[in-house]
């Protein structure tokens, strides 16, 4: 399995946009990048999940480089209900099956 | 998605007893992991329970100490036995319903005297 290497904090603050960037060199041809938020004494929740490019949703955007050896997630226009923690997770594709190692993470703090 | 209740949320046990976690989903699926997280820290996975099988364990990690039972594809246990303060921790059930996408419960807290 892929590791993933990220910063472990970031401070903020409201009405920024952060960028996160995740590092994983021995990414796999068939796998895929995720991104978690979690919040204090809760599981983690799913954010944006990419193969290649730019991927992006109601939350936030996720580029991925041409060789897929790093990737950023961006939240634009942070709020202090950001302040969480950020995985980054790469993992198998293909179907529903394999397990997904989690890093370190990265404690975002976004100040008023 | 997928809904995942876990029971129970939290719970105070003593050294040298045995605490065995629910984990119920809403859908059928395949498979299902079990995470530990302690204080301050990243999860870490245990094990992933696959319904009709033994579950597999990731290093560190033996069935004797964490048994996991997969009846069916809803419903998954995880016991902690014979715990230490070591023990005390949350444990996460998820569910991995796409590529990437992971479905977690609420986590149950442990805490051991």
């Amino acid at each position: 399995l892929a590791k993933t290497t990220q910063p472990i904090s970031m401070d903020s603050y409201e009405g920024q946009e952060v960028n996160i960037t995740c590092s994983h060199n021995n990414i796999a041809t068939n796998d895929y990048i995720t991104w978690y938020q979690q919040f204090p004494s809760q599981g983690p929740r799913f954010i944006i999940q990419g193969y290649k490019t730019k991927v992006t949703n109601e939350v936030a955007s996720l580029f991925i480089p041409a060789d897929r050896k790093s990737s950023t997630l961006s939240l634009p226009r942070v709020s202090l209900s950001d302040t969480a923690v950020y995985y980054c997770l790469v993992g198998v594709g293909s179907g529903n099956t394999g397990k997904l190692i989690f890093g370190q993470g990265t404690t975002l703090q976004v100040k008023p | 998605s997928a809904v995942i209740s876990q029971k129970p949320s939290r719970d105070i046990c003593q050294r040298g007893t045995s605490l065995t976690i629910q984990c119920q989903v809403d859908s059928q699926v395949t498979m299902m992991f079990w995470y530990r997280q302690q204080p301050g820290q990243s999860l870490t996975l245990i094990a992933t329970a696959n319904q009709g099988s033994e579950a597999t364990y990731e290093s560190g990690f033996v069935i004797d100490k964490f048994p996991i039972s997969r009846p069916n594809l809803t419903f998954s246990t995880l016991t902690v036995s014979n715990m230490s303060p070591e023990d005390s921790s949350i444990y996460l059930c998820s569910v991995r319903t796409g590529p990437g996408e992971l479905f977690f419960g609420e986590g149950s807290r442990l805490t051991v005297l």
